[in-house]
């Protein structure tokens, strides 16, 4: 099973900040990585596939980068909207498929 | 577009079977494999397992034994059963088109099962 490992936990920030958050697999995933907005109580929402590639909506403030263990994903100016649990996900080997724990970002 | 909306009891007693279902609505679950996943409180995401619209089916080593996931498509709708449950299987339950096999989205909501006498 490939463990992923987000940091930091949590992750306070100003509005109209950079923020970036870091992703690490346990082996090589290739580009085969997404990230995931969460917020409470609603569905989470696809920001980034092929650990690059913005979904369809998603602003232009969100990039994500990285290959083979190492990942990130930025947020180049925090908007209120932004702030919420993200997550990593690999999809380079499977079963299982798997997620790393998260990070919160939060109003600082 | 496509949208999800999990149903079921919130509430289920230790060793009895968890039954969700999913809804999908906006589209045809043909050509698409749909998955579940689940969040216990405050931990991380744990996927469950997936069924394509043809029956095949796949699931988490560590639930493989418990887990089935039935798919009608007559109703647009594909189900979770998850046997023998006990406290660690509380969790908000999702479900999720599973796209190409790869990422995952849409999603619903969730809902939020509860294991507890």
């Amino acid at each position: 099973e490939i463990v992923m490992t987000q940091s930091p936990a949590t992750l306070s920030v100003s509005p109209g900040e950079r923020a970036t958050l870091s992703c690490r697999a346990s082996q090589n995933v290739n580009s085969n990585l997404a990230w995931y907005q969460h917020k409470p109580g609603q569905a989470p929402r696809l920001l980034i596939y092929g650990a690059s590639t913005r979904a369809t909506g998603i602003p232009a403030r969100f990039s994500g980068s990285g290959s083979g263990t190492e990942f990130s994903l930025t947020i180049s100016s925090l908007q209120s909207e932004d702030f919420a649990v993200y997550y990593c996900q690999q999809y380079n080997s499977w079963p299982p498929l798997t997620f790393g724990g998260g990070t919160k970002v939060e109003i600082k | 577009q496509v949208q999800l909306q999990e149903s079921g009891p919130g509430l289920v007693k230790p060793s009895e079977t968890l039954s969700l279902t999913c809804t999908v609505s906006g589209g045809s679950m043909r050509s698409s494999y749909w998955t579940w996943i689940r969040q216990p409180p405050g931990k991380g995401l744990e996927w469950i397992g997936y069924i394509h619209y043809s029956g095949s089916t796949n699931s988490n080593p560590s639930l493989k034994s418990r887990v089935t996931i039935l798919v009608d498509m007559s109703k647009n709708q594909f189900s979770l059963k998850l046997s023998s449950v006990t406290a660690a299987d509380t969790a908000v339950y999702h479900c999720a088109r599973w796209n190409n096999n790869n990422w995952f989205d849409p999603w619903g909501q969730g809902t939020l099962v509860t294991v507890s006498s």
